[in-house]
């Protein structure tokens, strides 16, 4: 049972253009949302996160959506630069019932094409 | 600042044996976690820690063990290494529960022959 979902293994977007990259999510008791960036050989590194009672966060070129009534949230990076070509995955906790823990998606492969 | 760091980067062993992935952090974190990722699969949490000496199962705990004797360090055992647990192991930890990003180690690529 895929809790959270990103639908699209591969995304492909050309310098300086907006990327877009979403994920669903089934469980209502997810309350915080992150989004990390893996490189080849690294461990995941964080890049932004959101908490259920925001719609929205900023951080310089990445902003994250998050729509609660469809369950949905997506990464949006403006400008993309050829440095974001990484794999990223969505996460997602339940922190009043099960604390810290993470539950990933399967993570979609940005590459960025000069 | 070395954050989390995960010895070995890369090991072979045969079915049946066993070995122990190390996982130490530096920042004095609270929680700590082992993850394992599958080829196209997300992450998935095989045990946790909330501090030294407390232990608790993930999603898939089944053929590993872990302990948590100092605030610094949370080792992983294989007792009897299957091929059915190779994967690229993370550990992550942080500092509380909330909002608190999780820091990930650079992985340890296991593969069980």
């Amino acid at each position: 049972d895929q809790q959270v979902k990103q639908n699209s293994p591969s995304l492909s977007v050309q310098e300086g253009r907006i990327s877009i990259l979403n994920c669903d999510y089934t469980n209502s008791m997810f309350d915080y949302f992150l989004w990390y960036k893996k490189y080849p050989a690294e461990g995941p590194t964080f890049l932004i996160s959101i908490s259920s009672i925001k719609d929205k966060n900023e951080d310089g070129r990445f902003t994250v959506f998050l729509n609660k009534s469809a369950k949905h949230l997506s990464l949006h990076i403006v400008p993309s630069q050829p440095g974001d070509s990484a794999v990223y995955f969505c996460a997602a906790s339940a922190r009043q019932s099960s604390g810290d823990k993470l539950t990933f998606g399967t993570g979609t492969r940005l590459a960025v094409r000069p | 600042n070395a954050g989390v760091t995960q010895t070995p980067k890369f090991r072979i062993l045969k079915i049946g044996q066993s070995m122990t992935l190390q996982c130490t952090q530096d920042m004095n974190h609270n929680y700590m976690y082992w993850y394992r990722q599958d080829p196209g699969m997300g992450l998935k949490l095989i045990y946790y820690s909330v501090g030294a000496g407390i232990t608790d199962k993930g999603e898939v705990p089944n053929g590993y063990n872990v302990s948590r004797s100092t605030t610094e360090d949370f080792p992983l055992r294989l007792e009897l290494a299957a091929p059915s647990q190779t994967s690229v192991y993370f550990c992550a930890s942080s500092y509380l529960a909330g909002n608190q990003p999780q820091h990930f180690g650079d992985g340890t690529r296991l593969s069980i022959l």
